[in-house]
């Protein structure tokens, strides 16, 4: 299995507060993605990373934001929670070669 | 507008016999298709992928089939086992630029269950 945890695996916050969701990697894998997972959805890219300080958007990125300081680490930040983004989210992280492996999900429930 | 479609939501099998799950695309300009495996409160898993270059993939109990004219893909797992039962979504991905990341576009999923 490829290196990747997330956490927390599992956060309940309030409409309007901050939460940053972390992604780490033991790979030193070039690339990694947020991913987040809906019923009827499928997941869907909300951002990626193609080097440290080097993202681009996604598919559903608006209200997120990612920072990565480091190789290892991926952050995801909802600035302002909102009830739409109650949701699963995942990492993946990949070589050029384009399979892509996932982490375990974080859970999050915005109330 | 989804660019690919898995139309069946749900499957079942009986144990022993073979699972065949679609998947259909509209972007002529994907060029790698990928099968994961998903089971409840867990991450997705890779099982198996094929490059537009070929027609067919076979890994152990799984093949996938890619037809371009198409615009078909189906995984075939035979004999199919009860722990085979999780949420298995297609995947594909437009080849980029030398250093750009692949962005994969994900079906809705199909839930297989395999009764034993």
């Amino acid at each position: 299995d490829a290196g990747i945890t997330q956490s927390p695996r599992h956060k309940v916050t309030e409409t309007g507060t901050p939460v940053t969701l972390r992604c780490h990697q033991t790979e030193n894998h070039r690339y990694m993605y947020w991913y987040r997972q809906d019923p009827g959805h499928g997941l869907r890219l909300i951002h990626y990373s193609y080097g440290v300080k080097d993202t681009d958007k996604g598919e559903v990125s608006d209200g997120y934001s990612v920072s990565r300081s480091k190789t290892e680490d991926f952050l995801l930040t909802l600035e302002s929670a909102t009830s739409s983004q109650t949701s699963v989210y995942f990492c993946a992280i990949s070589s050029r070669a384009g399979t892509q492996y996932f982490g375990p999900g974080t859970r999050l429930t915005v109330l | 507008d989804q660019q690919v479609k898995q139309n069946s939501p749900s499957l079942s099998v009986q144990e022993g016999r073979i699972s065949i799950l679609n998947c259909d695309y509209t972007n002529s300009m994907f060029d790698y298709f990928l099968w994961y495996k998903k089971y409840p409160a867990e991450g997705p898993t890779f099982l198996i992928s094929i490059s537009s270059i070929k027609d067919k993939n076979e890994d152990g109990r799984f093949t996938v089939f890619l037809n371009k004219s198409a615009k078909h893909l189906s995984l075939h797992i035979v004999p199919s086992q009860p722990g085979d039962s999780a949420v298995y979504f297609c995947a594909a991905s437009v080849g980029g630029s030398s250093g750009s990341a692949r962005q994969l576009t994900f079906g809705s999923g199909t839930q297989l269950t395999v009764l034993p």
